[in-house]
Parts: C-alpha cells; structure tokens; sequence
C-alpha cells in the first residue's frame, strides 16, 4: 500500500529553470492538495484539487501551476525556479473535500534553488 | 475565517512525564480538528481527530486531546512522554459547517523529549 508518492525526493536547481514534482496516490482520493513548508511558517497551501480536471489556487500560488489530469496525479510545476522558492513540499490527498477523513502526506521534496 | 493557534513553538519534557501540546481554534461552525506528528525528515502522520461526541480523543501511540468548545481548544496529551516522540506536531481545522473545506494548519509545536 504505497500511500501518497512524491518524486524526487532531492533536487538542486539554478535560478530560471523549470522542474515537475511529481505526487501520485493510490487511494482513489477525490482531494488533492501541494503544500510547502518553510522554517517557522507552518505549511502553506498552494494548490489543491477536488478532483480530476478541477484545481485552484490556495494561499500561496504565485510561481506554480498544477493540472490534475486523472485522479491519481497532481504534479506542481515551477515555471521559473527563485531562490525563495527553496522550500520543502509535500502532496497530500483525502477522500473528499467534504469528508472528516484526514489528509494523507507524502514524505516530501527538498528544493533548493541556487 | 477559521484559524489555528499554537502557542508554544517548543516543548520540553522529561521522559516519563506527562506532556501537553496546546492548540486553540477558530470556525464559524463546528470544527473538525486534528492532530499530526512529523519526524525527522517525513511527511506529516495522522494521530487523531475530534468530529463529534466524546470530548475526550484518542489516537495512536497512546496520545490523546481532548475537546473543550468554551475555551475552543484541543490541546494533545499523553500521560507519559517517551524520547521517541520527540518530533513536531500540527494542529488542523475545518469547519464542518460548510464554506471553505480547505484545513487550516498550525505553525507547528517541537515537542522535546529528554532522557
């Protein structure tokens, strides 16, 4: 039971240049959703998804896009990589947006842009 | 809105001693809360969740958090703390009530076990 599934678990980046993380769930879950997480800042939400072909911005969105082509993947793309944008990302996933099910987390990807 | 508070950015502890990570909230409605732990290096793990009932919750490794709507809190406890659960721990709402379905999530409590 592999749970959620974020790929890479490192990267090192130069400024300007664009990478895929990649999440995936096998729990059917209709929720999906990309958080990162800095040093005394908690999680901050950037996207999330109630299902295959719907997204939406969450708190901090500026610099990602996400699709959600089938209900399995979210992959977050950064379009243009920015020091500030070093961070530590995790994908979580719940059966439904409406649920009182809690969110499952991959175990992250360490980012850092140079 | 709905919001959640930690107050303490660190516990320390001693093994054997009871410990108490606090968390208060905000919803218009009811809450749907939640505890997580986060180790080193790992996703966050669900521990417990309070939805409706007995205010008094418990959740996995012998943790448990209990409920008071007048003070709109959920603090975690454990009777007796152990070194390895030192680790960090989030706190999450959700109003039950409808509107936003998205959780919010504390800054996060590093609870330090000694030995």
């Amino acid at each position: 039971n592999a749970g959620v599934t974020q790929t890479p678990k490192f990267q090192v980046l130069k400024t300007g240049q664009s990478m895929t993380l990649q999440c995936a769930q096998d729990m059917n879950h209709e929720y999906m959703s990309w958080y990162r997480q800095d040093p005394g800042m908690g999680l901050r939400l950037i996207h999330y998804s109630v299902g295959a072909g719907i997204t939406d911005q969450g708190e901090v969105p500026n610099g990602y896009n996400v699709s959600r082509s089938t209900t399995e993947d979210f992959p977050l793309r950064l379009l243009s990589a920015a020091p500030s944008q070093t961070s530590v990302y995790f994908c979580a996933s719940s059966y439904s947006p409406e649920s009182n099910q809690p969110q499952h987390f991959g175990d992250g990807t360490r980012l850092s842009i140079l | 809105a709905q919001s959640v508070a930690q107050p303490e950015d660190q516990v320390n502890v001693a093994e054997g001693n009871p410990l108490t990570v606090k968390c208060t909230y905000s919803v218009s409605g009811n809450p749907y809360l939640f505890w997580y732990v986060q180790y080193p290096n790992r996703g966050l793990q669900f521990l417990l969740k309070y939805i409706t009932g007995d205010n008094l919750v418990k959740g996995s490794y012998g943790f448990e958090a209990e409920f008071n709507k007048s003070q709109t809190s959920f603090h975690l406890k454990k009777p007796s703390a152990l070194v390895s659960d030192s680790a960090l721990y989030f706190c999450a709402v959700r109003d039950s009530s409808g509107g936003s379905y998205i959780p919010t999530f504390g800054r996060g409590t590093s609870l330090i076990v000694h030995p």
